[in-house]
C-alpha cells in the first residue's frame, strides 16, 4: 500500500522560498491513476489545499497561493516537490503530502506531515 | 469562490448520535463529491467518507454519509458515539475548475 513521508527544513526566514519533498512508496508516482496533493495546516486552524499534479506534470493550484507556488515530480525518484515563494509568518503551518484521485479529489493516504516554522 | 461551511463544535453523549453538516457557498453540492475526514490531536487527517456516503475498508459503519440537494448540504452522521470518535471532522469537495476546497471543520466533543 501506498505509504508518503514528507521532508525539508523546518525553519524558513521570511521572504525566502520553503521547498519540501514528498517520498511515495509502496507504489509509483508514474501511476495513471493517481495525482499528487500538498495540503497545509497553520497550527490550531483548518486545512487548506495547496495544490496537485499528476505524473505528466500537469497541475491544480488554489488560486489564493498560485502566485508564488509551484510543485513538481520527479520519477526517477518517485518524489513529488513543493516550492513556495516569500514566504511570510501567515505561512507558518503543517505540511502534508497525500495521494488524490482526479474527481472526487479524495486524500488518501496522507503523510505524517512537517511542521515549516516562518521566523527569522 | 466556492465555499464550504461547517458549525465550528458539536457535543453529545456517549452512545447518541450526532450529525455535522457542511454547507455550499454556491451552484449544487450534489454535483460533485465531498468527503469527510477524521482527524485527532497531532495526526494527519484519516478518511471516514469519500464520494458522499462510501467508507473505506476499517471504518465502522456507524458512521455515514448523505447529500442533501434542498439546502445544498452534505451530513456525517455518527451512531452509537464512542468516546475515541473525539476528534476535528472535515467535509471537502471540489468546484467546477477542479479546485479542492475544505470546510473550516468541526470539533466533536463527546462527553
Amino acid at each position: 500500500q501506498l505509504q508518503l513521508q514528507e521532508s525539508g527544513p523546518g525553519l524558513v526566514k521570511p521572504s525566502e522560498t520553503l521547498s519540501l519533498t514528498c517520498t511515495v512508496s509502496g507504489g509509483s508516482i508514474s501511476s495513471s491513476s493517481y495525482y499528487w496533493g500538498w495540503i497545509r495546516q497553520p497550527p490550531g486552524k483548518g486545512l487548506e489545499w495547496i495544490g496537485s499534479i499528476y505524473y505528466s506534470g500537469s497541475t491544480y493550484y488554489n488560486p489564493s497561493l498560485k502566485s508564488r507556488v509551484t510543485i513538481s515530480v520527479d520519477t526517477s525518484k518517485n518524489q513529488f516537490s513543493l516550492k513556495l515563494s516569500s514566504v511570510t509568518a501567515a505561512d507558518t503551518a503543517v505540511y502534508y503530502c497525500a495521494t488524490t484521485v482526479a474527481a472526487p479529489w479524495w486524500f488518501d493516504p496522507w503523510g505524517q506531515g512537517t511542521l515549516v516554522t516562518v521566523s527569522s | 469562490n466556492f465555499m464550504l461551511t461547517q458549525p465550528h463544535s458539536v457535543s453529545e453523549s456517549p452512545g447518541k448520535t450526532v450529525t455535522i453538516s457542511c454547507t455550499g457557498s454556491s451552484g449544487s453540492i450534489a454535483s460533485n463529491y465531498v468527503q469527510w475526514y477524521q482527524q485527532r490531536p497531532g495526526s494527519a487527517p484519516t478518511t471516514v467518507i469519500y464520494e458522499d456516503n462510501q467508507r473505506p475498508s476499517g471504518v465502522p459503519d456507524r458512521f455515514s454519509g448523505s447529500i442533501d440537494s434542498s439546502s445544498n448540504s452534505a451530513s456525517l452522521t455518527i451512531s452509537g458515539l464512542k468516546t475515541e470518535d473525539e476528534a476535528d471532522y472535515y467535509c471537502q469537495s471540489y468546484d467546477s475548475s477542479n479546485y479542492v476546497v475544505f470546510g473550516g471543520g468541526t470539533k466533536l466533543t463527546v462527553l
